[in-house]
């Protein structure tokens, strides 16, 4: 079956790092997205791996690894505005649609 | 470039009726998709429009549907109305079903259902 899974909930501290986990189980793939949604807003794209490895783009980074079904999205210095829910989502090649996991809120404290 | 246009932005009703939300994609986006999104779950996918075709669909029942427009404009209809179908209905919209990340998502704001 399809399935997609994330923490459900994580907390860091302004200022650091944090990686939210994203692994997967979908009948085909053709790329792995992750979004941001502040609370009462519109989803966001953030980034897009459809290779191995590892796509950074300022203080956001996201991996893939498509043999483990497994992808993180890293977020270093972190600031308050960060606090949200990051959402993973997959394209499925086998019927084209896009598979999200529930999303992890994130949580920053000073 | 104005953003996806969803309307209404909260809708209440109750259990039997039907309801009709719009959204209006970015000017030059040919692509409209409708998702469902309830707490603590995931999007749930309802269906994908291009070029006034349905190209996809979502595992939902007969009483939703929708349809797309010659100016890309779509429509999301929802029979007979159901407590369950209480959720943030979310559309979003793309320049055209292509590969890799020209696929990202542009999403509108949303309309809260309550159905009572």
């Amino acid at each position: 079956g399809q399935n997609i899974d994330q923490p459900t909930e994580m907390t860091a501290t302004e200022g650091a790092i944090v990686q939210i986990n994203c692994t997967y189980q979908t009948s085909g793939f053709n790329g792995l997205f992750w979004y941001q949604q502040h609370a009462g807003e519109a989803p966001t794209f953030l980034s897009y791996n459809v290779l191995d490895g590892l796509e950074e783009k300022g203080r956001f980074s996201s991996f893939l690894s498509r043999s483990k079904g497994y992808s993180y999205l890293l977020l270093k210095e972190l600031q308050m505005k960060d606090s949200a829910s990051y959402l993973c989502a997959v394209r499925d090649s086998s019927n084209y649609q896009l598979i999200w996991g529930a999303g992890t809120k994130l949580i920053i404290k000073p | 470039k104005a953003g996806v246009t969803q309307t209404p932005r909260y809708l209440i009703k109750t259990r039997g009726q039907q309801v009709t939300l719009s959204c209006s994609p970015i000017s030059g986006h040919r692509s409209v998709s409708w998702y469902q999104q309830t707490p603590g779950q995931g999007l749930q996918f309802l269906f994908e429009y291009f070029s006034e075709t349905q190209r996809n669909k979502g595992n939902f029942p007969g009483r939703f549907s929708g349809r797309q427009f010659s100016n890309s404009r779509s429509e999301m209809n929802v029979s007979t109305l159901e407590l369950g179908d209480s959720a943030l209905y979310l559309c979003a919209s793309s320049p055209s079903p292509g590969q890799g990340a020209n696929e990202k998502l542009f999403f509108g704001s949303g309309t809260q259902l309550s159905v009572l």
